[in-house]
């Protein structure tokens, strides 16, 4: 089967460093996405790992280990605007490897 | 500006109504799809398309319809719409991932749709 689990609810404070962790058990594997998306709004790309490793970008970094199973989503010098859901996603062989299996996501509250 | 538009954003109707929300995208991408997003349960899919006339049935197909005639658009349509399709639905699109490959072909979504069936 195709599962992914996310905690579904974090808290932190600003400019605090937040991890949300992310594993799957998916049926084939080719590269894994994180999302953000605020309240009614649209999911945007953060972040992709198809490798295993850190990927970084500004105060956002992605980790991945295929082997395990498991990614994570950093961020560092939270802010305020930072309060939102994270989604992570795999994207599997199916739809000529197009489809994306999304988690349940994560909900992140950041307090001042 | 590339991006994916949706149509109506918010639409309030009535049990057995049908109704169509439109999605079109200028990114000439070929892969499209339908999700709808529900508390607890996340992003689901409704329907896909690889590429024009060329449509498929994702996890929760039942009670929808899409059809593929141009690239650029992919309306979703509920031919009897019922209040357990209250729901926020999103069109996103891409260019084909391909196997085991180390592109991004991220999928862009549009703005969402906020769907009440009364």
């Amino acid at each position: 089967g195709q599962n992914i689990d996310q905690p579904t609810e974090m808290t932190a404070t600003e400019g605090a460093i937040v991890q949300i962790n992310c594993t799957y058990q998916t049926s084939g594997f080719n590269g894994l996405f994180w999302y953000q998306q605020h309240a009614g709004e649209a999911p945007t790309f953060l972040s992709y790992n198809v490798l295993d490793g850190l990927e970084e970008k500004g105060r956002f970094s992605s980790f991945l280990s295929r082997s395990k199973g498991y990614s994570y989503l950093l961020l560092k010098e939270l802010q305020m605007k930072d309060s939102a859901s994270y989604l992570c996603a795999v994207r599997g062989p199916n739809q000529a490897g197009t489809a994306l299996i999304f988690g349940k996501g994560t909900t992140l509250s950041v307090s001042s | 500006e590339a991006q994916v538009t949706q149509n109506p954003r918010y639409l309030i109707t009535v049990t057995g109504k049908k109704l169509t929300v439109t999605c079109s995208q200028n990114m000439n991408h070929e892969y499209m799809s339908w999700y709808r997003q529900d508390p607890g349960l996340g992003l689901r899919q409704i329907y896909y398309s690889m590429n024009v006339e060329v449509t498929d049935k994702g996890d929760v197909p039942e009670g929808y319809k899409v059809s593929r005639k141009e690239k650029r658009n992919f309306p979703l349509i509920l031919e009897s719409p019922s209040p357990n399709q209250t729901s926020l639905y999103f069109c996103a699109s891409s260019q084909p991932g391909g196997l085991a490959t180390s592109s991004y072909n991220e999928q862009f979504f549009g703005p969402g749709t906020r769907l009440t069936v009364l």
